[in-house]
């Protein structure tokens, strides 16, 4: 039983175009993020919902916006993808009234040609 | 800001030796504090985690950190390392306390890359 699981695990895509990564998780958790992994392996937070409500939104461009449907989902869509985007995407969930463990998806490699 | 300082990019120890990774953060107040392992291709899986009480905490693997206050560090530490050991390890912090914009929020650090020779 997977706990943190994303689809795809792998997205090649030309500049330009839009595409959608998804994340479910089975934890009962009420926290889920996402986080971008740069090609120097550097993590950074982008978004982070509690309850499906938005409640970190770091600074990303306007064409990045997650979705959250249900407390098990947080959905990213990104528009108009860019070279730059070429990354590792992560999700992550915690429950974050027992503190701030996090645990990880297996990650969604994103590129853009 | 807080930031999150792992001063080694790349380590490597032969199998058997003993493994210290460095970690030294700047925070406002002590924080949560994380270590994670990610193997080539994989997510990142915790370590161990500090939040209160006893500085030295046991973790998976035969991981154990170190919480010094006075020197803002969280060091990773196994006395003898094994070849499965060879991944990337990651430190982090996270505000204590809940509410406002820092919410659970990871600040990671640059990451280790830890080479095991047989």
């Amino acid at each position: 039983d997977t706990a943190v699981s994303q689809t795809p695990k792998y997205l090649v895509t030309q500049m330009g175009n839009d595409k959608s990564i998804k994340c479910e998780q089975n934890l009962g958790h009420d926290t889920m993020y996402w986080y971008k992994q740069d090609s120097k392996k550097f993590l950074k937070i982008m978004f982070s919902y509690n309850n499906k409500e938005l409640i970190i939104n770091e600074t990303v461009p306007n064409r990045f916006s997650p979705k959250s449907p249900d407390k098990a989902h947080l959905n990213l869509h990104i528009n108009s993808l860019e070279l730059g985007d070429s990354a590792v995407y992560f999700c992550a969930s915690s429950q974050v009234r027992i503190g701030y463990e996090q645990y990880f998806g297996p990650g969604t490699r994103l590129t853009v040609t | 800001a807080q930031s999150v300082t792992q001063p080694d990019i790349h380590i490597t120890v032969s199998e058997g030796a003993s493994l210290e990774l460095r970690c030294n953060y700047s925070y406002g107040a002590t924080p949560y504090l994380f270590w994670y392992v990610q193997s080539p291709g994989q997510g990142l899986q915790l370590l161990l985690k500090y939040f209160s009480g006893d500085t030295l905490v046991q973790g998976i693997k035969g991981f154990e950190a170190e919480f010094k206050r006075s020197q803002s560090s969280f060091n990773l530490r196994k006395p003898s390392v094994h070849w499965s050991d060879a991944a990337e390890y990651f430190c982090a912090v996270a505000p204590r306390g809940a509410g406002g914009t820092s919410y659970g929020k990871l600040t990671f650090g640059q990451g280790t890359i830890l080479t095991v020779h047989p």
